[in-house]
């Protein structure tokens, strides 16, 4: 089974950065997931870390550290575009057919 | 761009009815997924489909039925619809295996946010 934590909201102040942590419990590990979904949208893909280390993609950030069932995704130069919820998701090879695990969502909440 | 699809962004049924939730994705995507997602509870799968008449059933099957008769196109039913099946509901899309370490990222439709009477 898979287990997937992360804090349920986070605020921050545009111009700052923030930390959205993400750990995980599963039987098998073939990649973790950023999504972003804004309020009454879809979700949609951010970044995707299989190997340990820091992959970043403009002002957003994701590392992975497997031994330690972690990950977390970091915002940068934060926008008030950026309030929105964000999903970690866990893809577990078992399963043979690419399914994703999905953690209950971080609602950030970015002020001016 | 790929684009995911579904028949209606609301709908309102009564209960007991048979509701049909359509997805249609245009990349040629082996799999597709339905989830619903709830307050507090996240994004849940119901049932995906890795190729045309092939289904399997997810973290919370029960009161629902699939069908992927086309590629493009999963279909969700629920055959006789429940207070509690109030919810939105999102379809996703996505290739089929490939090699350990690919993206294979799913896409995902606009929603459909389903009231139960």
């Amino acid at each position: 089974g898979q287990n997937i934590d992360q804090p349920t909201e986070m605020t921050a102040t545009e111009g700052a950065i923030v930390q959205i942590n993400c750990t995980y419990q599963t039987s098998g590990f073939n990649g973790l997931f950023w999504y972003q979904q804004h309020a009454g949208e879809a979700p949609t893909f951010l970044s995707y870390n299989v190997l340990d280390g820091l992959e970043e993609k403009g002002r957003f950030s994701s590392f992975l550290s497997r031994s330690k069932g972690y990950s977390y995704l970091l915002l940068k130069e934060l926008q008030m575009k950026d309030s929105a919820s964000y999903l970690c998701a866990v893809r577990d090879p078992g399963s043979g057919y690419s399914t994703l695990t999905f953690g209950k969502g971080t609602m950030l909440l970015v002020s001016p | 761009d790929v684009k995911v699809t579904q028949s209606s962004r609301y709908l309102v049924k009564r209960t007991g009815e048979k509701v049909f939730l359509e997805c249609v994705q245009d990349m040629d995507h082996e799999n597709m997924f339905w989830y619903r997602q709830d307050p507090g509870l996240g994004l849940r799968l119901i049932y995906f489909s890795y190729d045309v008449k092939m289904k399997e059933k997810g973290d919370i099957p029960e009161g629902y039925s699939v069908s992927r008769e086309k590629k493009e196109r999963f279909s969700l039913i629920l055959e006789s619809a429940s207070t509690n099946q109030t919810s939105m509901y999102l379809c996703a899309s996505s290739w089929g295996w490939r090699e350990w370490g690919s993206y294979n990222e799913q896409f995902f439709g606009p929603g459909t946010r389903l009231t139960v009477l």
